[in-house]
């Protein structure tokens, strides 16, 4: 079973507002994902990371950044909250081997006022 | 880059019916192809992953083929339930990046 979390699971901010979502493994893998969702929405790779201190942006422009200095943790920050930014955020991992199965975690609900 | 698309958007089928979802993928090197669920407010589960060195899967009422040849998958579900209501989201994965397509929304109505 995967073991993969994300917290907070619910967050309502004001604008202007710092905030860090962070995601946490204990399967050891090396690639991680985070998306980013509208209700009813497809998801949207907004970064990700092949391992520590390698990051990358993903398809769709966002404001926000990530860090990757331990292989368990891959928070995403943004600096400063606005109302664009209410959606929900998704992590993920990826094994590597035969099929490189992808786990995601339950995900972060995001309301800027 | 990998586009993924999704067809149909959305589905409504009455219980016990089979039924065919389809994904197509513009990037034939893709190395493997996965199907997700997605119920309303929560994350994804994935249901089956197929290696490019396949042609398909088998899990329960699901089966999922893959033709890299002509870009396509799809996710047949058999004996459909209104458990099975959810939103299917098809994944490609080329070289290290995932790309999603934008679901097909299932309702099974009893």
């Amino acid at each position: 079973e995967a073991d993969i979390y994300q917290t907070p699971r619910y967050l309502v901010i004001g604008t202007g507002k710092k905030i860090t979502l962070e995601c946490s493994q204990t399967m050891g893998h090396d690639k991680m994902y985070w998306y980013q969702q509208d209700p009813g929405m497809e998801l949207h790779l907004i970064h990700y990371s092949y391992g520590v201190n390698s990051t990358e942006k993903g398809d769709l422009s966002s404001e926000s950044t990530v860090s990757r200095i331990r292989t368990e943790h891959f928070p995403l920050t943004l600096e400063s909250a606005r109302p664009s930014h209410t959606s929900q955020y998704l992590c993920a991992t990826q094994s590597t081997g035969p099929g490189e199965t992808q786990y995601f975690g339950p995900g972060t609900r995001l309301l800027v006022l | 880059k990998q586009e993924v698309t999704q067809i149909p958007a959305a589905l409504s089928v009455p219980e016990g019916e089979n039924l065919v979802l389809n994904c197509s993928f513009t990037d034939s090197a893709i190395y493997n192809l996965q199907w997700f669920r997605q119920d309303p407010g929560k994350g994804l589960t994935s249901l089956l992953l197929i290696q490019s060195s396949q042609r398909e899967q088998t899990s329960g009422r699901l089966n999922a083929s893959l033709d890299k040849s002509s870009g396509r998958s799809t996710l047949y579900i058999a004996a459909s339930q209104p458990g099975d209501s959810a939103t299917y989201l098809c994944e490609g994965t080329s070289g290290s990046r995932l790309t999603f397509g934008e679901g097909t929304q299932l309702t099974v109505n009893p």
